[in-house]
Parts: C-alpha cells; sequence; structure tokens
C-alpha cells in the first residue's frame, strides 16, 4: 500500500464550480499536512498548511482534514480557469526531525472557462 | 515577497559528468531541502540540510550526490557522475522551523 494515494486526474469542471481534491494516507504519524499547486514544469507553490482534524479556509479554498479516516481533501469554491494547474498533497510525520515531506501523485485540474 | 530561487533553469549534460546545481533559500531560513520529480512521477525527497549537516537523506541520495552550503546564502546539490536516470526536476526547498516548506522554480537535468 503506497503511503500517500491521490487520485491522478484529470478532473475536468466548468468554471465557478466548487472543486474537491482528495489524499488518503496509511502511516498514522502523519500529524502534518499540506496542499501545494503545482503549473506546468514549475515549483510547488504552498496553497495551505494544516496541522489539526477538522476545517481551515483561506480565501476560497478550504483544508478539511480526518485523521480518524486517514483523509484530507482541499475544497476551491468558485472555481477560475487560473486555477487550472496539478494540485499536490504533502505530509510530515511529527517525530521526523528532517521535516521531509512525503507527497501524493498529484491531481491535474482543468477548470473550462 | 521573499522566494527560493534556482540556477540553472535547465542543465544538459553528458553522461558521467558532473552537475552542480545552485539555489538560494529564502535568507531567514534554517532548513534546506533538495527534492526531485522525474517527468509524470511524484515529488521525492532526497536530502535535508539544517546547522551545516545533513540531517536525512533518502535511497536515492547515494554516494554520487552532495550537497554544501557554501557561504551564507547558496546551497548546493552536486551529482557526480550523472547517470542517464537522474534525469528530473530538480528543486530546492527552504522554512524556517520545517512546518512550511517553500519551493523554488526547479532546474531540469537532462542526462544525455
Amino acid at each position: 500500500q503506497k503511503e500517500v494515494e491521490q487520485d491522478p486526474g484529470p478532473l475536468s469542471v466548468p468554471e465557478g464550480a466548487i472543486v474537491s481534491l482528495n489524499c488518503t494516507y496509511s502511516n498514522s504519524a502523519f500529524q502534518y499536512f499540506m496542499w501545494y499547486r503545482q503549473y506546468s514544469r514549475k515549483g510547488p507553490e504552498l496553497l495551505m498548511y494544516t496541522y489539526s482534524s477538522g476545517n481551515k479556509e483561506d480565501g476560497r479554498f478550504t483544508a478539511q482534514v480526518d485523521k480518524s479516516s486517514k483523509y484530507i481533501s482541499l475544497f476551491i469554491r468558485d472555481s477560475q480557469p487560473s486555477d487550472s494547474a496539478t494540485y499536490l498533497c504533502a505530509m510530515r510525520t511529527r517525530m521526523d526531525s528532517s521535516y521531509k515531506l512525503i507527497f501524493g501523485s498529484g491531481t491535474r485540474l482543468l477548470v473550462r472557462p | 515577497e521573499p522566494e527560493v530561487t534556482q540556477t540553472p533553469s535547465h542543465q544538459v549534460t553528458q553522461m558521467g559528468q558532473e552537475v552542480i546545481l545552485r539555489c538560494v533559500p529564502i535568507s531567514n531560513h534554517l532548513y534546506f531541502y533538495w527534492y526531485r520529480q522525474i517527468l509524470g512521477q511524484k515529488v521525492e525527497f532526497l536530502v535535508s540540510f539544517y546547522n551545516n549537516e545533513i540531517s536525512e537523506k533518502s535511497e536515492i541520495f547515494d554516494d554520487q550526490f552532495s550537497v554544501e552550503r557554501p557561504d551564507g546564502s547558496n546551497f548546493t546539490l552536486k551529482i557526480r557522475s550523472t547517470k542517464l536516470e537522474d534525469s528530473a526536476m530538480y528543486f530546492c526547498a527552504s522554512s524556517d522551523w520545517g512546518d512550511t516548506q517553500y519551493f523554488g522554480p526547479g532546474t531540469r537535468l537532462t542526462v544525455l
């Protein structure tokens, strides 16, 4: 079983739609969760960071963590064509002093005008 | 807004040659990382660096790889003898206390 699983997509939605992106993980030691956005051939750009179960909101983005189910989500409201990118979930353990991140494979999102 | 920068943006080299990839992390950050992403695959951790030493390295980071912080601003990744399978995007990242890592734009390494 992979440590972090993420549906690769592509996910195609019309402009204005609510987008739901998800990751599951197997390692219960993961305590810190991040969402990155990556445009083609660019570096990952940090969108959201959270470490507790529940919701965290930032503008049009909401990150949700359910540690009991080992499931995290990113919701994008009022999606825009500029949101078209690959979304990567990433996570790390609390005990790992190196702070290395384990990434999902990414979900490609296309927002149609 | 401070950002991580990387040079060159694209490096082409012959198999067996040495390459050095350069990074300038965000100035007040203490932790530095290299990750790589082979085309179409996930971002993979290579090495983390803190207090002038490696804190962890992955299985990928074998004896052909080394990292250095030669001065107060640069952070480099050296591959001593490149192989075809080293072709990938290499990302440098930095963080202050490890909580949030900020990535550079990457160096695309092509080994012929």
